[in-house]
């Protein structure tokens, strides 16, 4: 099983659609996560960091199953400017330094 | 806004040369990171430096990598003798602390090719 699972899409949605994201982990020890967006050939950034309880931030809402070994992001009226792939990352086992990311779903979204 | 940035943005080398690839971190951020991505796949973990020390490597980082803080900013990552599987992009990131070890700051990233 892969450390960290996401459906690579794409998701193809119209400006104003809600979409939502899901990604796996495997590691049931794993303590932190995150979501990072990553526009074509550049570098990763921190879109938001996951919490226990779950958090919002404008349009973004992302959720955390410890039980089910799940995290989502939920985005709200889309925008053009969303168009990029969002990465699922997750603390490595051993260490708070390592963090371990997903291939990334990536988001297309039209006028 | 502070930055990461790196140089070069784009090297080609002969496979056996050795290459250097320069980063300089935020300027207060304690934490230091060399991450790589190949073309078309995720980002992998290399290896993480605090304190003048190496704090973690992945299997990637193997004696061929090296890292070294030669002052007080820049941060580089040493490839001794490329192979054409280190072609890939290879971020800097650097983070103030470890309470949200995950929010990172990456650099713009440097692609290198290795013919």
């Amino acid at each position: 099983r892969k450390e960290v699972e996401q459906d690579p899409g794409p998701f193809n949605v119209p400006e104003g659609a809600t979409v939502a994201f899901n990604c796996t982990y495997s590691n049931s020890a794993s303590q932190s996560f995150f979501w990072y967006r990553q526009d074509c050939r550049k570098e990763p950034k921190l879109l938001m960091s996951v919490y226990s309880s779950g958090n919002e931030d404008g349009r973004f809402t992302a959720q955390l199953n410890r039980a089910s070994q799940y995290i989502s992001l939920l985005i709200r009226d889309s925008k053009l400017s969303d168009s990029a792939t969002y990465l699922c990352v997750v603390n490595g086992e051993d260490s708070s330094y390592k963090l371990i990311f997903g291939s990334g779903t990536r988001l297309l979204v039209r006028p | 806004e502070p930055e990461v940035t790196q140089t070069p943005s784009h090297q080609v080398t002969q496979m056996g040369q050795e290459v250097i690839l320069r980063c300089v971190p935020i300027s207060n951020h304690l934490y230091f990171y060399w991450y790589r991505q190949i073309l078309g796949q995720k980002v992998e973990f290399l290896v993480s430096f605090y304190n003048n020390e190496i704090s973690e490597k992945s299997e990637i980082f193997d004696d061929q990598f090296s890292v070294e803080r030669p002052d007080g900013s820049n941060f580089t990552l040493k490839i001794r003798s490329t192979k054409l599987e280190d072609s890939a992009m290879y971020f800097c990131a650097s983070s103030a602390g470890q309470i949200i070890p995950g929010e990172l700051f990456f650099g713009e990233g440097s692609r290198l090719t290795v013919l």
